[in-house]
């Protein structure tokens, strides 16, 4: 595809459930970002990889967050034991490389509401 | 560390009007400038950066953005507003240095009325 896709667009559970959202950059972007975006709120850095390896994974909340991108392209964040709080939009952006003024560019975002 | 101020929630303004929002940023070391323009459910799209160089920058749809290092701001402006131009604008901010992550501010959120 032309853009970056990330599914599913829309995902409700219940609280304690595990649940898995996939982002898919644009071919060729080694750099990838997740970020959770809260209501009223600028989206939130969780994790950078760059190729397969988490490069910076400061943002991630607690250890019921992981994310993973094994080859280099399609990542997926994982969430165990969801909660409440962990309701929002989760982003994710990639880009050419990790360089400074390289652009990102963000996927439409999943919306986790957690019942 | 760095952090971002967008100190308007919302702006309402009328079509062809001109508008500027603002923000304002902290950072201990030299930083790059961003603006993004998000459109209901889309992602968010870069609108224009500031990296180095000239301090006013031209973007995307008619936009621009003065870096003031003085005044640690990076207000966005456009002299004449459409109604296709009603989105949500962030402003981040990273520093320059290597590897650094990206901080966003809470948005401001642009109402044109026709």
């Amino acid at each position: 595809g032309a853009g970056v896709s990330q599914t599913p667009s829309n995902k409700v559970t219940e609280k304690g459930k595990y649940v898995e959202l996939r982002c898919d950059p644009i071919s060729g972007h080694t750099a990838l970002y997740w970020y959770r975006q809260s209501l009223g709120q600028g989206p939130e850095f969780l994790i950078y990889f760059q190729g397969t390896g988490a490069a910076d994974d400061s943002g991630l909340p607690n250890d019921r967050f992981f994310a993973v991108r094994p080859e280099g392209s399609v990542s997926t964040l994982k969430i165990q034991r969801t909660e409440r709080g962990d309701s929002a939009v989760y982003l994710c952006a990639g880009a050419v490389a990790g360089g400074p003024g390289n652009e990102q560019f963000f996927g439409p975002g999943t919306r986790l509401t957690v019942l | 560390a760095q952090s971002v101020t967008q100190l308007d929630s919302q702006v309402p303004v009328f079509e062809e009007a001109p508008v500027e929002l603002r923000c304002n940023y902290s950072s201990s070391v030299s930083v790059y400038l961003f603006w993004y323009v998000q459109y209901p459910n889309q992602g968010l799209q870069l609108l224009l950066k500031y990296l180095s160089g000239s301090t006013l920058v031209k973007g995307i749809n008619g936009f621009e953005a003065e870096f003031n290092k003085s005044q640690t701001s990076f207000h966005l402006r456009k002299p004449s507003v459409h109604i296709s131009d009603t989105a949500e604008y962030f402003c981040a901010v990273r520093g320059s240095g290597g590897y650094q992550k990206v901080t966003f501010g809470t948005g401001t959120k642009l109402q044109v009325i026709p």
